[in-house]
């Protein structure tokens, strides 16, 4: 079974300072892991993925995450944010040998303040 | 604009009534999801549909009916409405890549449904 915990309800943070969301999974095999972001009332919005290869992925809107094998995370992050990034983001994670089951953390609410 | 359509977009439904949300898409994904969100819990799977033809059960799948006739289309029935399934419920879909599935859902914009 598949499964993923995002620890924190929610972060605040000021605007211009570095947002980190956190995320650790567990898979039976290899991963394959994922953010998404949902503003209100509108259905979710991919960020990014890792699959393979360099820990380290870019995504949509200056966002990134780390893939940490050792530590089973993959935390997501903004070097500065912004009031626009306030939002609900979601880990996701899929088994490499379940080829269409995405399963989902229960989210973590972010809010940026001016 | 490309994406999924799902309706309706809100409804409120007395218990023991039969309901059908309907999900379109018009990207040719060969693979639909149905979620449902509620507080706390994130985003839960219903059902899935990897081709057209097929489902498969996920995690939360008791109440709940789906059907794979063709590409586009995904509905999803109540088959007798209970309060337990007030929620909002969202249609996605993913795309295959190299004939693997990429993972990279799109999501429609979600169905609120009230049941009382």
């Amino acid at each position: 079974a598949q499964s993923v915990a995002q620890p924190e309800d929610q972060v605040n943070v000021a605007e211009g300072n570095p947002l980190t969301v956190k995320c650790t999974y567990s898979v039976s095999g290899n991963p394959y892991l994922f953010w998404y972001v949902q503003y209100p009332n509108r259905g979710l919005q991919f960020l990014l993925k890792y699959i393979t290869g360099d820990n380290l992925v870019k995504g949509s809107y200056g966002f990134e995450a780390e893939f940490n094998k050792s530590q089973t995370s993959f935390h997501l992050k903004k070097p500065s944010a912004l009031v626009s990034d306030s939002a609900l983001y979601f880990c996701a994670v899929r088994d490499m040998g379940d080829d269409y089951k995405l399963s989902f953390g229960a989210g973590t609410t972010v809010t940026v303040r001016a | 604009i490309a994406g999924i359509t799902q309706a309706p977009t809100s409804q409120i439904l007395a218990a023991g009534r039969r309901m059908t949300l309907r999900c379109t898409q018009d990207m040719r994904h060969n693979a639909m999801y149905w979620y449902r969100q509620d507080l706390g819990l994130g985003l839960r799977l219903i059902h899935y549909s990897n081709t057209a033809g097929t489902t498969g059960k996920g995690e939360v799948p008791d109440g709940y009916s789906v059907s794979r006739a063709n590409t586009d289309d995904f509905p999803l029935t109540l088959a007798s409405a209970v309060p337990s399934q007030t929620s909002v419920y969202f249609c996605a879909s993913s795309r295959a890549s190299g004939g693997m599935n990429t993972g990279e859902l799109f999501f429609g914009e979600g169905s609120r449904l009230t049941v009382l």
